[in-house]
């Protein structure tokens, strides 16, 4: 079974400055898709990045960045520029390729809070 | 194009009577996926259903709650004889299925109903 960590509870940043959230996982396959997801006090579930672990290259999406580490299983994320809306609980998420089944399993999440 | 839709938003419920979470998926979406978020937890995976059909029902409990998505109208997800426990937010994702093995089918969520067992 594959297992999602993160270790760091909470994390803060100044406004303007970079953050990056650590996640690490535990897999036995080689291919599969990592996410991370951001919750806001809304709790609606945003998707922030994905990437593809057959991708050597990293994903990016404006501000966000991912630093994937495929031998070392692990899946950062960076936030540059940090806003006061990227104030909220992240969660990185691993869905595997293997047969019809797409689930997402999810770390514990992190609270990010951005001091003005 | 709506996002994914669950109500109720909020449900309160006295310990042994029924819960039932309703979820619609965006339009176009034939796949459905209900997950539990306890309190300082991540979402657990409960179910994976298709239209008609469980794919998936490892991550729910084998008593008391039960999933469906019929062919018309939206994934019902029911507790019965909720107990304390029971109390958490349970979110619905949805998904095209369409994309084939490589295809990133990306799981959009809806904004969870919070359920609390008195």
């Amino acid at each position: 079974a594959q297992t999602v960590t993160q270790s760091q509870p909470e994390m803060s940043v100044q406004e303007a400055e970079t953050v990056t959230l650590s996640c690490t996982y535990d897999t036995s396959e080689s291919d599969y898709y990592l996410f991370w997801y951001k919750q806001p006090p809304s709790r609606q579930m945003i998707l922030v990045i994905r990437q593809e672990a057959y991708k050597q290259q990293n994903a990016t999406e404006n501000r966000f960045s991912v630093n994937f580490q495929k031998a070392a299983k692990s899946f950062s994320l960076k936030i540059s520029d940090s806003q006061l809306g990227d104030a909220a609980m992240y969660f990185c998420a691993y869905r595997s390729l293997t047969g019809a089944n797409s689930k997402l399993t999810f770390g514990k999440g992190i609270t990010l809070s951005v001091r003005p | 194009n709506a996002g994914v839709m669950q109500n109720p938003r909020h449900l309160v419920r006295r310990r042994g009577q029924e819960a039932r979470l309703r979820c619609s998926p965006m339009k176009g979406h034939s796949h459905v996926y209900w997950y539990r978020q306890l309190p300082e937890e991540g979402l657990k995976f409960m179910v994976y259903l298709q239209k008609e059909n469980i794919i998936d029902e490892s991550g729910m409990p084998k008593e008391r709650f039960s999933a469906e998505f019929p062919k018309e109208g939206p994934s019902i997800l029911r507790i019965q004889q909720v107990v304390r426990g029971d109390s958490a937010a349970y979110f619905c994702a949805s998904s095209p299925g369409t994309g084939g093995r490589y295809s990133t089918d990306t799981q959009y969520f809806g904004p969870g109903t919070r359920l609390t067992v008195l």
